[in-house]
């Protein structure tokens, strides 16, 4: 177990639909990354908050955003689901994020599917 | 990185020998490196890392080589269990503080018995 902790697990929705994933990081880490793991893509960065803060974009659509809130918890939230959009969703954490070598956690994902 | 695929590419080893997984990274500005082991239905599990000042690094039955003129990164696990069935990934990371990981295609390892 890493600390890191996401709800749903499942989420089975609809095209055009809107979905929120949580994600909850280890205790004390203030850095907060999300990534898609798609067949076809393999594992993805997203984006990344610092204490708040976005810190560094990937491969984010702009149907895709995110925020991290005072607590630390972080959302993502994907709208217009397109079929290309199921995926595992995973989140990881780590202390800082400022360092290179700042060790990335990861949650137990998300498993999207749309309909 | 190179996208996965519906294929990965697979080892298979007698339980008990040892594993050699590689890795071929194109960012020369990478700095560290990590190895992941993902599990059926969980999330990638850190392994073990590596700074790019460094060439070899050790950790309990398992060690990572570095080699930066060919770009290339390897993950030896000794006295291969069971436990060790599970999809292997590299990831690397460029210098300058802030991003995600970059990550390999990954390596199927299968332990026969």
């Amino acid at each position: 177990d890493s600390g890191v902790t996401q709800t749903p697990k499942h989420l089975i929705t609809a095209t055009g639909q809107r979905v929120t994933l949580r994600c909850s990081p280890r205790s004390g880490d203030l850095s907060v990354y999300w990534y898609q793991q798609s067949l076809d893509q393999g594992l993805q960065f997203l984006i990344q908050y610092y204490n708040g803060e976005e810190r560094a974009k990937g491969n984010i659509l702009e149907r895709f955003s995110a925020q991290q809130f005072p607590d630390l918890h972080s959302e993502l939230n994907l709208s217009s689901l397109e079929l290309g959009d199921s995926a595992l969703y995973f989140c990881a954490s780590s202390v800082e994020g400022r360092m290179s070598t700042d060790t990335q956690y990861f949650g137990p994902g998300t498993r999207l599917t749309v309909l | 990185g190179e996208s996965v695929g519906l294929h990965l590419p697979t080892l298979s080893v007698q339980e008990g020998d040892n594993s050699i997984i590689n890795c071929a990274y194109s960012n020369s500005a990478s700095d560290y490196f990590i190895w992941y082991k993902q599990e059926s239905g969980k999330g990638p599990q850190f392994i073990i890392d590596i700074r790019s000042n460094m060439d070899k690094r050790q950790g309990q039955r398992v060690t990572v080589l570095l080699n930066k003129t060919v770009k290339h990164l390897s993950l030896q696990i000794a006295a291969t269990q069971p436990g060790d069935s599970a999809v292997y990934f590299c990831a690397e990371k460029a210098g300058g503080g802030a991003d995600g990981l970059t990550f390999g295609k990954g390596t199927h390892l299968i332990i026969q018995p």
